[in-house]
């Protein structure tokens, strides 16, 4: 059972690439959610998804877009990378609303 | 605004020391607090905890919350250098599923 599922691990992008932060997740969870997490400020919240073809805003969504076209899959997309993108990205997925949530070990992106 | 703090931000104990990290929120519409450590990757659940003075144990960490005075504690006894890690907290919310992490408290346990 492989769990939460993130690709790639590492990521350098030069600022204005576009890229795609894959997430996946085989516990045929409902709730899946992105998280950047940066020195001092913790997890913040950037996008979660309530199931397929729901998605919402976290705390810091500005410049991520997401979809869910599927329960399974949950990408975070960077149109435009900027040098304060960079962070460690963490995905989620929890079975229902208010149980812990399990996640992916992460993808270090540096954006130059 | 929402928001959690953790104290301390960073704690060095000797092996076999007793530590207490504390957790202290604001929020609206709580549902739940809980207890991650985290080691060079992904965040591994330790507790969940929803009624207060119920204390949470495993093995040797436990977990209380009051919820009159919004605050948790972890509690490690006999820490062991194994026990080194970030420690984050979260709150839940009843709107919309959403988790809000305190900054974390780092613990480093030495020989």
């Amino acid at each position: 059972n492989a769990g939460v599922t993130q690709t790639p691990k590492f990521q350098v992008l030069k600022t204005g690439q576009s890229m795609t932060l894959q997430c996946a997740q085989d516990m045929n969870h409902e709730y899946m959610s992105w998280y950047r997490q940066d020195p001092g400020m913790g997890l913040r919240l950037i996008h979660y998804s309530v199931g397929a073809g729901i998605t919402d805003q976290g705390e810091v969504p500005n410049g991520y877009n997401v979809s869910r076209s599927t329960t399974e899959d949950f990408p975070l997309r960077l149109l435009s990378a900027a040098p304060s993108q960079t962070s460690v990205y963490f995905c989620a997925s929890s079975s229902t609303v208010g149980s812990p949530l399990h996640f992916g070990n992460g993808t270090r992106l540096t954006v130059t | 605004e929402d928001k959690v703090v953790q104290s301390p931000l960073s704690l060095v104990v000797h092996e076999g020391d007793t530590v207490t990290l504390n957790c202290s929120y604001e929020v609206t519409n709580f549902r739940s607090l809980l207890w991650y450590k985290q080691e060079k990757k992904a965040p591994t659940f330790l507790f969940m905890l929803t009624s207060s003075g119920i204390e949470k144990k495993s093995g040797r960490l436990s977990s209380i919350l009051d919820k009159k005075e919004l605050f948790s504690i972890l509690n490690i006894t006999a820490t062991q250098t194994g026990d080194s890690a970030i420690y984050l907290c979260a709150v839940s919310l009843n709107t919309g599923n959403q988790f809000y992490f305190g900054t974390g408290t780092s613990l480093t346990v030495i020989p």
